[in-house]
């Protein structure tokens, strides 16, 4: 059965810092693996989208890679502003579960100024 | 474009009743899937539906159920409420359902039960 993890399960970081968000799965066998961003009350934003047959995927000052032998991403944010203040979600799509995302718990992320 | 439409965002109920939930998915959108959110289990499948027919059935009892019409819109039942059914309801959709397309998210339905 497939786990997704994503550590820290907290971050606070100071307005400027670059920053590595984790997520590990235990099942290599992954269509694909997509970023969300949740704000508080709200639904799921997505951000990036990485095939399984991609190594990484920028957008803006987000940059996601991905590593299937080793069951692991990592969402890099440049130069972080208050306004990435949220919880980032990592989710895969297996082989076994089909069109399901199964989802880490997040990490929420906050960013003073 | 309009984005994934939610409706009610808010739902207070009590334990037994049973309730609806609406999704309309992005224009152009056929596939429409459900997840449920928890503080402690997080976000978990419900299920997806594309064309009308149920695709893909995640882990949860019979109690939940849900249909697709032939205009994509989705709707979502819960009967005989439990505390335990508390949690955000959450809409997903997404061009063809294909394996390798961003799903969209709506804002969800926070359902509270008393």
């Amino acid at each position: 059965k497939q786990e997704v993890t994503q550590i820290p399960a907290a971050l606070s970081v100071p307005e400027g810092e670059n920053l590595v968000l984790n997520c590990s799965f235990t099942d290599s066998a992954i269509y694909n693996l997509q970023w969300f961003r949740q704000d508080p009350g709200k639904g799921l934003t997505s951000l990036l989208l990485i095939q399984s047959s991609q190594r990484e995927q920028t957008s803006g000052r987000l940059n996601a890679s991905l590593d299937k032998s080793s069951g692991r991403s990592t969402l890099y944010i440049a130069a972080s502003q208050p306004g990435d203040s949220a919880t980032y979600l990592c989710a895969v799509i297996t082989y076994q579960a089909g069109t399901a995302l199964i989802f880490g718990k997040g990490t929420t992320l906050s960013v003073s100024s | 474009k309009a984005g994934v439409t939610q409706t009610p965002r808010y739902l207070i109920k009590t334990r037994g009743q049973q309730v609806t939930l609406s999704c309309s998915p992005i224009s152009g959108h056929r596939s429409v899937s459900w997840y449920q959110q928890t503080p402690g289990q997080g976000l978990q499948f419900l299920f997806e539906y594309f064309s009308e027919t149920q695709r893909n059935k995640g882990n949860f009892p019979g109690r939940f159920s849900g249909r697709q019409f032939s205009n994509s819109r989705s709707e979502m039942n819960v009967s005989t409420l439990e505390l335990g059914d508390s949690a955000l309801y959450l809409c997903a959709s997404s061009l063809e359902g294909s394996l390798n397309q961003p799903q969209h998210f709506g804002d969800g339905t926070r359902l509270s039960i008393l």
